[in-house]
């Protein structure tokens, strides 16, 4: 199975700020590779798939890039709605697998 | 609206069985790959299986193989999981999923979930 590294783990932020997520594939998967945003009690949001391509309706402060083993989730200007869990999913081959979060609190 | 609701949760005896079922609308059911996720109390997301859109293909994860069966009904926009031999270890709340277009795993749309709890 593919392993995916997330980090940080937890990131401390304010609004306004530039944020970056950084998943690691244990192997190479191309760009098969998604975000989500999972808030406390609620389903996950797909913000972006194919690596970099931006999930329908989603804000254009969310962006992503990467190909082969190492992805990163950008957010150019933090913003109060976005203080939440996000995960990397890749989908490159069966089984996909998740990484472990990162939780960006205040 | 895509829709996705499911049910069937709830606490269960290790060794014992739960259905769950999901509920589509708002989109046309039988053109996508359905997926379940689940998510321990927690903890973060894991991918439980996935069926093609006519069920004739099915995937799961190792934990769940010869365990779980993932199934659909396309004439009642239907998705189900059942679940046999339930360990502690399938606590979680269970997600149902619409992939994105063609994909066979990319969830768009994620139901709300139903909780199973397997506990003596």
């Amino acid at each position: 199975d593919i392993q995916m590294t997330q980090s940080p783990s937890t990131l401390a932020a304010s609004v306004g700020d530039r944020v970056t997520v950084t998943c690691r594939a244990s192997q190479r998967i191309t760009n098969w590779l998604a975000w989500y945003q999972q808030k406390p009690g609620k389903a996950p949001k797909l913000l972006i798939y194919d690596s970099s391509n931006l999930g329908s309706g989603v804000p254009s402060r969310f962006s992503g890039s990467g190909s082969g083993t190492e992805f990163t989730l950008t957010i150019s200007s933090l913003q109060p709605d976005d203080f939440a869990t996000y995960y990397c999913l890749q989908y490159d081959v069966y089984s996909p697998t998740f990484g472990q979060g990162t939780k960006v609190e205040i | 609206e895509v829709q996705l609701v499911e049910s069937g949760g709830g606490l269960v005896q290790p060794g014992g069985s739960l259905r769950l079922s999901c509920a589509a609308s708002g989109f046309l059911f039988r053109t996508y790959w359905m997926t379940w996720f689940r998510q321990a109390p927690g903890k973060g997301l894991e991918w439980v299986a996935n069926i093609k859109e006519d069920g004739s293909e099915e995937y799961y994860v190792d934990s769940v193989k010869g365990r779980f069966t993932i199934s659909r009904d396309n004439a009642k926009n239907s998705l189900f999981l059942q679940m046999n031999s339930l360990r502690a270890e399938d606590t979680a709340m269970y997600f149902c999923a619409r992939t994105k277009g063609y994909y066979e795993v990319l969830a768009e749309f994620w139901g709300q979930g139903t909780l199973v709890i397997v506990s003596s």
